[in-house]
Order: C-alpha cells, then sequence, then structure tokens
C-alpha cells in the first residue's frame, strides 16, 4: 500500500514569515512529486511539481525533494492571508497512472 | 491551459435516483479520474480510465460506474443514488509528459447532496 503522509494542522503562520510543509512517501520508486492548493470549497490546484532531487523555485514557491530520505516539502516565503488554503502533496512512482495523495495540510497565515 | 469541465457545480437528488455526472477535458488528455472528496478522508479514487472505453476500479468503486465513449468525456453514474454518496466529486485529467509527469489537472467539482 502506497501512502503519502503529511501533517493535517492546522498550521498558523504570521503574514510575511515562511511557511513550511512537509510530506513523507513510502514507495521509494516514485519519481514524481507534485504540490496542490486547496480553497475552501473549491477543486485543488496544481502549484509545483518537482522530478530531482534539490530545490525548485517558483515565485515566492520553493518545493524540495530529497529521495533518500523519502521527503518532499513546500516552503512559502513572505505568505499572504490568501495563501490560507489546504496544501495535498500527490506522489507518482512511474509505474502507474494514477497519483496517490496526502490527506493535506491545513495552512492559515495571520493577518 | 488545460480546461477540466464538470457538467454542474451543485445538484440535489433524491435517493434511489439515477445520477450523472459529466467530465469534459479540452488537452486531449490520455487518462481520466473521478474522485471524491469528504472531510476528513482526503481525495479517493472512484474509477479512472487510460482510453476510450476502458476503465479500471479505484479505491471506492462500489455504488458507481462510469461510461468513457470519447477521449475528451468521461461520466460517472449513480445507480440509485442514497445519502451517503453526498459528497464533493472531482474530475481530473493527466498525459504522460517526458515520460515521468502524471500530473492531474482538476474540474470545479460538483458538490451532490442526495436526500
Amino acid at each position: 500500500q502506497k501512502e503519502v503522509e503529511q501533517n493535517s494542522g492546522p498550521l498558523s503562520v504570521p503574514e510575511g514569515a515562511i511557511a513550511s510543509l512537509n510530506c513523507t512517501y513510502s514507495d521509494r520508486g516514485s519519481q514524481s512529486f507534485f504540490w496542490y492548493r486547496q480553497y475552501s470549497g473549491k477543486s485543488p490546484e496544481l502549484i509545483m511539481s518537482i522530478y530531482s532531487n534539490g530545490d525548485k523555485e517558483d515565485g515566492r514557491f520553493t518545493a524540495q525533494l530529497n529521495k533518500a530520505s523519502q521527503y518532499v516539502s513546500l516552503l512559502i516565503r513572505d505568505s499572504q492571508p490568501s495563501d490560507s488554503a489546504t496544501y495535498l502533496c500527490a506522489v507518482n512512482d512511474g509505474s502507474a497512472r494514477q497519483l496517490t495523495f496526502g490527506s493535506g495540510t491545513q495552512l492559515t497565515v495571520l493577518p | 491551459d488545460v480546461k477540466v469541465t464538470q457538467s454542474s457545480r451543485y445538484l440535489v437528488k433524491r435517493t434511489g435516483e439515477k445520477v450523472f455526472l459529466e467530465c469534459v477535458q479540452d488537452m486531449d488528455h490520455e487518462n481520466m479520474f473521478w474522485y471524491r472528496q469528504d472531510p476528513g478522508l482526503g481525495l479517493r479514487l472512484i474509477y479512472f480510465s487510460y482510453d476510450v472505453k476502458m476503465k479500471e476500479k479505484g479505491d471506492i468503486p462500489e455504488g458507481y460506474s462510469v461510461s468513457r465513449e470519447k477521449k475528451e468525456r468521461f461520466s460517472l453514474i449513480l445507480e440509485s443514488a442514497s445519502t451517503n454518496q453526498t459528497s464533493m466529486y472531482l474530475c481530473a485529467s493527466s498525459s504522460p509528459d517526458r515520460g515521468l509527469s502524471y500530473e492531474q489537472y482538476f474540474g470545479p467539482g460538483t458538490r451532490l447532496t442526495v436526500t
């Protein structure tokens, strides 16, 4: 059974701080890693993808991947109240076409 | 940009009714998925399809069926709706990119209430 684990939160950070969201996965053969943002009552929106060890930056978002530790994280710099949402981690092992999703971390950015 | 549309944002049906939820994607994606999402239970995969007329069961297929007659369209059918099928239903599509990526793009969701 492939598993993707996230702290459910809620995680609260003050506006302007760095929010750090973490995700671990069980399948060592996993090859593709994704972060989705989901606002309350809305559908998930893809915000970051990462395939290689290291960091990938896109604006205020940085995804970090460490395959040896089976760990992927998302950093949000200069957090804004509009970043308040649930963040879902998703993993694909390359052999199947499905993604395995974590249960999500609820982030609240306090003004 | 990928666009995935779903036939209804909100739907109210009675117990025992047959319910059709439709999903259309405009990016010629091979793969399409139906999920339901409930508080505390996360995203759960109901069915998916790799190609026209092909379907595979996901984690919770009981009480549901699907149809994929055209590549761009994937329908979820509740044969006889029950109150425990009240949920948010999400459709997604994907296609392999660089042989590795299967990033999924979601539709806006249908919030179904069965009374």
